[in-house]
């Protein structure tokens, strides 16, 4: 069975310092992962997805498939950036999403 | 509008009694989720479904049931809520051949069992 693991419940930075939320997952296929945001009072919204590589609002994530890691990261973290952020895995016939626990990320002024 | 809608927002019931959430989408898509978010889990999928009449179990669906009798919308009852299933509610839906990165969630339903 499919397994993603966020070790961080909770993170902490100052505006203008990097920041990197990890995420570790187990599955036997071929994954497809995703990170979610979840801005405070507000539904889930994609920020990234492994396969298009793209750079979103200043994250990105590499999948790293010999460490099974999908860690993401920004260079220079926003006060804005203050939310929970979710990793999942893809997989299933209906595509259906497993979701890691979670990591609540605050930004310091 | 994020295509996607649920009802109630917020409901507060007691124990044992029935309870029906309603996700309702103007999407057309195919397929449907129904997801419990809790502090330390994350979100977990109670249920799914493929199309019409066409559902699933999810991670978690025990006393929980699911009916889809239109494209537009997916009902999740609990038969006899319990304090354990107090939580928030996430329906989402996506398309085939979008995959995963179609998913729209919804605003979620926030229950609370007393």
């Amino acid at each position: 069975a499919q397994r993603v693991t966020q070790p961080e419940k909770l993170l902490s930075v100052f505006k203008g310092a990097p920041v990197e939320l990890k995420c570790n997952y187990s599955y036997s296929g071929s994954p497809e992962l995703f990170w979610y945001v979840q801005y405070s009072r507000q539904r889930l919204q994609l920020l990234l997805r492994h396969i298009s590589r793209e750079s979103i609002k200043g994250f990105t994530a590499d999948l790293n498939k010999g460490e099974t890691s999908f860690h993401l990261k920004k260079p220079f973290a926003q006060e804005e950036d203050s939310a929970m952020y979710y990793c999942a895995l893809s997989s299933g016939s209906a595509r259906q999403l497993t979701f890691g626990s979670g990591t609540q990320l605050t930004v310091l002024p | 509008d994020a295509g996607i809608t649920q009802s109630p927002r917020h409901k507060v019931t007691e124990t044992g009694t029935p309870v029906t959430l309603r996700c309702h989408q103007t999407e057309n898509h195919r397929y449907m989720y129904w997801y419990r978010q809790d502090p330390g889990h994350g979100l977990r999928l109670i249920h799914y479904s493929y199309g019409v009449k066409d559902t699933d179990k999810g991670e978690v669906s025990d006393g929980y049931s699911v009916s889809r009798s239109k494209t537009e919308d997916f009902l999740l009852t609990l038969e006899s809520a319990t304090s354990s299933q107090t939580s928030v509610y996430f329906c989402a839906i996506s398309e085939p051949g979008q995959g995963a990165h179609g998913y729209t969630f919804g605003s979620g339903t926030r229950l609370t069992v007393v």
